[in-house]
């Protein structure tokens, strides 16, 4: 029974670039949520998203990012225009209900050059 | 909103001792999650441990949420514990996750 699955697990942008983080969660689980962990802290909540519904974005910066979890493929955050203080390790979560356990993926680990 | 405190930040065992970590959190909650975060960066699910003790080796955890805390204990400590322990709640009729700030734990051989 496969874990969350994201990937990659490294990734380089040049300042301006765009990033593209996917997500697949376990079999099974229809609740997906994406947190952030800045160097040194906890991981913060950034978007708790349903198949093709985006049910609570309140953590995500009011620009710049993105995200969705379309019907088909895996949930996808996207980060525009990057700027160094988008260096981070981004990580998500799925659970089958909610409350339930969240099960975490590896996380990406973002660098801006 | 929520807060949630954990005690102590930073913790330096020798190997084969015995560890309590605490959490402290202000508000109800509907879930209470117990991690591991290894030096390589993975997050390990260690407890779903709204009320109650549950234990997995040796691991063990209890909840209390009538009185908002929750304790986890390492026995025999093993350098392989190295690492950040992080407890994560979710408040009552909500579904994030509102991390504490980690025990960051070293065990020497």
């Amino acid at each position: 029974n496969a874990g969350v699955m994201q990937n990659p697990r490294h990734l380089v942008r040049r300042r301006g670039q765009e990033a593209r983080l996917r997500c697949s969660p376990m079999k099974g689980h229809s609740h997906v949520y994406w947190y952030r962990q800045l160097p040194e802290e906890g991981l913060k909540f950034m978007v708790y998203l349903q198949k093709e519904n985006i049910i609570d974005e309140s953590g995500m910066p009011k620009e710049r990012f993105s995200a969705e979890f379309p019907k088909e493929g895996p949930s996808i955050l996207r980060i525009q225009q990057v700027v160094r203080g988008d260096s981070a390790a981004y990580f998500c979560a799925s659970s089958p209900d909610r409350p339930a356990t969240q099960h975490f993926g590896d996380g990406t680990r973002l660098s801006i050059l | 909103g929520i807060q949630v405190e954990q005690s102590p930040p930073d913790l330096i065992l020798q190997e084969g001792a015995n560890s309590t970590l605490r959490c402290n959190f202000s508000d109800s909650v509907n879930n209470l999650q117990w991690f591991h975060q290894n030096p390589w960066g993975q997050l390990i699910n260690l407890f779903y441990i709204p009320s109650g003790t549950k234990q997995n080796g040796r691991l063990s955890a209890t909840t209390v949420a009538t009185e908002r805390y929750s304790l986890l204990y390492i026995s025999s400590s093993q350098t392989t514990d190295s690492g950040v322990y992080f407890c994560a709640v979710v408040r009552d009729s909500s579904y994030k996750l509102i991390f504490g700030s980690g025990t960051r734990l070293l065990v020497r051989p």
